[in-house]
């Protein structure tokens, strides 16, 4: 079954710090790989996506994530966090079907 | 330029009783879904529909039901309300591509006493 794991249920960070949220993911064939955002009482936000053009993607707010085939990997990243990046983040993947696959999320919060 | 909208935002339930989630898209999208989200566990597909007249089950489609009369309504229905249904329900559209992102409603959120 495909499956999606982010590892860490919480993240914390520091203003100004670097932000790192790891997404793992299984397939045998090239995925669809998305990036959202859900801030408190609303719908998930697209915050980036991968669909083969390129390994390195840059999304919005300053994300961006990079597809490592190897690794099965898509892990989203940020420089420098900021007050309003704390939010749950979800990984998710696709495949040639109609089933995206959700992780758990990632709750990341950011200490002033 | 609404997007996809879902009502009602809250409701309570007593087991036993049904009631249906409300989802409209105005996008013209042909693909529309229903997740639900539970703490730790992401979020589940329970239904999905790649069009109108055309409903398929997702990994939890026990306890729902859906239709697809037309392009811009998908609603979620529950039979017999039970407390594990108590969770967040979130509706979803994207266009036929499957590299296309999911678009989200601000979800409702349901308990079941």
């Amino acid at each position: 079954a495909q499956s999606v794991t982010q590892l860490g249920s919480h993240v914390s960070v520091s203003e100004g710090a670097l932000v790192l949220l790891r997404c793992n993911y299984s397939s045998s064939v090239p995925p669809y790989l998305f990036w959202y955002v859900q801030y408190p009482n609303q719908g998930l936000q697209l915050l980036l996506k991968y669909t083969s053009a390129a390994t390195l993607v840059k999304g919005i707010n300053g994300f961006e994530a990079e597809f490592k085939k190897s690794e099965t990997s898509f892990h989203l990243t940020k420089p420098s966090a900021h007050m309003s990046d704390a939010a749950e983040y979800f990984c998710s993947r696709g495949a040639a079907g109609n089933k995206l696959t959700f992780g758990g999320g990632t709750r990341v919060l950011v200490k002033p | 330029n609404a997007g996809v909208t879902q009502t009602p935002k809250f409701q309570v339930l007593k087991t036993g009783q049904s009631m249906t989630l409300q989802c409209a898209q105005d996008m013209n999208h042909e693909y529309m879904s229903w997740y639900r989200q539970d703490p730790g566990m992401g979020l589940r597909l329970i239904h999905y529909s790649v069009g109108a007249g055309i409903t398929d089950q997702g990994e939890v489609p026990n306890g729902y039901n859906v239709s697809r009369s037309t392009t811009e309504d998908f609603p979620l229905r529950l039979l017999s309300a039970a407390p594990s249904q108590t969770s967040v329900y979130f509706c979803a559209s994207r266009d036929r591509f499957f590299n296309s992102p999911l678009h989200f409603g601000n979800g409702t959120r349901l308990t079941v006493t």
